[in-house]
């Protein structure tokens, strides 16, 4: 089976700085990985994806992820935090199950953003 | 999300009480899928659908089932809510899990408190 190890639980950054959640997945084969945020009280939402493509995913909001094979890594990125960036994200690997595929998530990181 | 709502969006039982929570969606998508939400366990599947009787068991199935008599509705039922069932559910839809471009739509979660 697929899963998603998000390396920290809690990321502190001040505005304007940059931002980096990282996400190591484990895969038997090639995989599409997701990330997906959540702002307080709120639902999910998709901000990027990779699905085989391009190797650098552009995705909403400034965010951008690097799937990289030989890390088996998918760290996600943001040159320049905004204090709306404040919210839990979550990697996100797609695995086999009977009949199609699932979404498996990882734990989550709670981005914070200080002024 | 437009296509996809959850009922209800808010619910409170006693233990030892059945509950069934709903979701419909409008955009006749074959797969649907049941997931739960706790700090720190981010979200887990627990059921899912791919196609009117077709289900079977995710992650964390026990206490739970499900039923989709339509394709437009899938059930999540507790026999008998316990404390532990406390959570936050999500469905979420797919039309394809084949290709590069499939996606996953979330509902907006229904909180189920169980006392």
């Amino acid at each position: 089976a697929q899963s998603v190890t998000q390396l920290d639980s809690h990321v502190s950054v001040s505005e304007g700085t940059p931002v980096l959640l990282r996400c190591n997945y484990s895969s038997s084969y090639s995989p599409s990985l997701f990330w997906y945020v959540q702002h307080p009280n709120k639902g999910l939402q998709l901000l990027l994806k990779y699905t085989s493509a391009a190797t650098l995913v552009k995705g909403i909001n400034g965010f951008e992820a690097e799937f990289k094979k030989s890390e088996t890594s998918f760290h996600l990125t943001k040159p320049s935090a905004h204090m709306s960036d404040a919210a839990e994200y979550f990697c996100v690997v797609s695995d086999r199950v009977k009949a199609g595929t699932a979404l498996i998530f990882g734990k989550g990181t709670t981005l914070s953003v200080s002024s | 999300d437009a296509g996809i709502t959850q009922s209800p969006r808010h619910k409170v039982t006693e233990t030892g009480t059945p509950v069934t929570l709903r979701c419909h969606q409008t955009e006749n998508h074959r797969y649907m899928y049941w997931y739960r939400q706790d700090p720190g366990h981010g979200l887990r599947l627990i059921h899912y659908s791919y196609g009117v009787k077709d289900t079977d068991k995710g992650e964390v199935s026990d206490g739970y089932s499900v039923s989709r008599s339509k394709t437009e509705d899938f059930l999540l039922t507790l026999e008998s809510a316990t404390s532990s069932q406390t959570s936050v559910y999500f469905c979420a839809i797919s039309e394809s899990n084949r290709g590069t471009n499939y996606g996953y739509t979330f509902g907006s979660g229904t909180r189920l408190t169980v006392v």
